[in-house]
């Protein structure tokens, strides 16, 4: 069975400072890989996806995500973090292994002091 | 594009009660999902429908049903509302199987 596992349930960093934040995945075949972002009271926004090639991929609001095949990891990272980070982020893995569905974790919280 | 929409945004109901939350797409998706979110827990799969005409379970689809009502809309409903059902509702589209989905704003459901 597919998983996902985010490590950190909160994280607080000042604005300003790099961030990364943790994602480990457990799939049987090829995996595709996204990262969401949920700001209070909203649905959940798409900031990148892996499906293959290139394992350093790019995606909205400056943030970017390493697949790392030996590791299980899809770390997402941003170099220098807004006040408007802070939210919440989830990680999630699916792929032709698994259907159509997509298995989340249960997200970090990301605080930004100023 | 409105993208994905869902009715109502919040609902209070008494266990025992029925209703339907819907959901419509207009990115001519071929693929529809039903979440729940409740704290620490994530993002959990109720039902899906790949295509229309098609539905099937997810991780938690006790207590509830869903209609593919055509390509755009898909329905979920709670027959007999529990307050173990108090949760907030995500409906989610993709283009395709792989494909990265789209989610709606969200119903915040409480049951009595």
């Amino acid at each position: 069975a597919q998983s996902v596992t985010q490590p950190d349930i909160h994280i607080t960093v000042s604005e300003g400072a790099s961030l990364e934040l943790r994602c480990n995945y457990s799939y049987g075949a090829t995996p595709y890989l996204f990262w969401y972002v949920q700001s209070p009271g909203q649905g959940l926004q798409l900031l990148l996806k892996y499906f293959s090639g290139d394992t350093l991929v790019q995606g909205i609001k400056g943030f970017e995500a390493e697949f790392k095949r030996s590791q299980s990891s899809f770390n997402l990272r941003k170099p220098s973090v807004h006040w408007s980070d802070a939210a919440e982020y989830f990680c999630a893995v699916g792929g032709t292994g698994g259907g159509n569905k997509l298995t989340f974790g249960t997200g970090t919280q990301l605080k930004v002091e100023l | 594009n409105a993208g994905v929409t869902q009715t109502p945004k919040f609902q209070v109901l008494k266990t025992g009660q029925s209703m339907t939350l819907q959901c419509a797409q207009d990115m001519n998706h071929n693929s529809m999902y039903w979440y729940r979110q409740d704290p620490g827990m994530g993002l959990r799969l109720i039902y899906y429908s790949a295509s229309e005409g098609t539905t099937d379970k997810g991780e938690v689809p006790n207590g509830y049903n869903v209609s593919r009502l055509n390509k755009r809309e898909f329905s979920l409903r709670l027959e007999s509302a529990a307050p173990s059902q108090t949760s907030v509702y995500f409906c989610a589209s993709s283009y395709e199987r792989k494909g990265e989905q789209y989610f709606g704003p969200g119903t915040r459901l409480t049951v009595t």
